[in-house]
């Protein structure tokens, strides 16, 4: 059981835009900076969004993130098929003393 | 480019200890940064393990606090990794990454090594 909750899967067609949910609470989301990752198959998690809406040198500009209180959300615009990967949200909770770094659960994203 | 490498035993036995390296090129362990690892179990999802400073300082996960031990050897430009006790739960593949911005400030990590696959079976 996840502390950040991400819907399982989404699917859209190719060129479409789609969306995906992270929800959390007061003690993560509501007080930090959250992540994004996108790990294709059999790799490594490659980071996309990071400070909730900033993108590394190199990730287009497809990739955007937003955050509204507790939930945070990842968006794809123009999908490819390349897109087709686990998605992943991260931020930091500080509900016990020393803190912890959360996850969500991922959500496969499938380019129909 | 900054580049981590991860290296270890692929199978532990039940009750040992888990020990993985990650070496880091491209960059200074010792100019800055937290350094950290994270697991996937085959599967399922992501999960920190803890984070260490060039200086020692260290952050872990509540959950497996009391079996961890991240320690830095910036001579070798490298940090490693102990978790006692296994059992087959610790199965997964484990990431070494960079931990830019701890807690409040910011935290996100990047990049990550290629990851080590690591079986615990007798």
């Amino acid at each position: 059981q996840s502390v950040l909750t991400q819907p399982p899967s989404v699917s859209a067609a190719p060129g479409q835009k789609v969306t995906i949910s992270c929800s959390g609470s007061s003690s993560n989301i509501g007080n930090n900076y959250v992540s994004w990752y996108q790990q294709l198959p059999g790799t490594a998690p490659k980071l996309l969004i990071y400070d909730n809406n900033k993108r590394p040198s190199g990730i287009p500009d497809r990739f955007s993130g937003s955050k509204s209180g507790t939930s945070a959300t990842l968006g794809i615009t123009g999908l490819q098929t390349g897109d087709e990967a686990d998605y992943y949200c991260g931020t930091w909770d500080s509900s016990l003393s020393a803190g912890d770094v959360v996850f969500g659960g991922g959500t496969k994203l499938t380019v129909l | 480019q900054v580049q981590l490498q991860e290296s270890g035993p692929g199978l532990v036995k039940p009750s040992e200890t888990l020990s993985l390296t990650c070496a880091v090129s491209g960059y200074s362990i010792s100019s800055g940064y937290y350094w950290g690892w994270i697991r996937q179990p085959p599967g399922k999802g992501l999960e920190w393990i803890g984070s260490i400073y060039h200086s020692g300082s260290t952050y872990y996960n509540p959950s497996l606090k009391s079996r961890v031990t991240i320690s830095v050897d910036t001579s070798k430009n490298q940090f490693s990794l102990k978790l006692s006790s296994v059992t087959a739960a610790d199965t997964a593949v484990y990431y070494c990454a960079r931990h830019v911005g701890i807690a409040a400030a910011g935290n996100w990590f990047d990049p990550w090594g290629q990851g080590t696959l690591v079986t615990v079976s007798s």
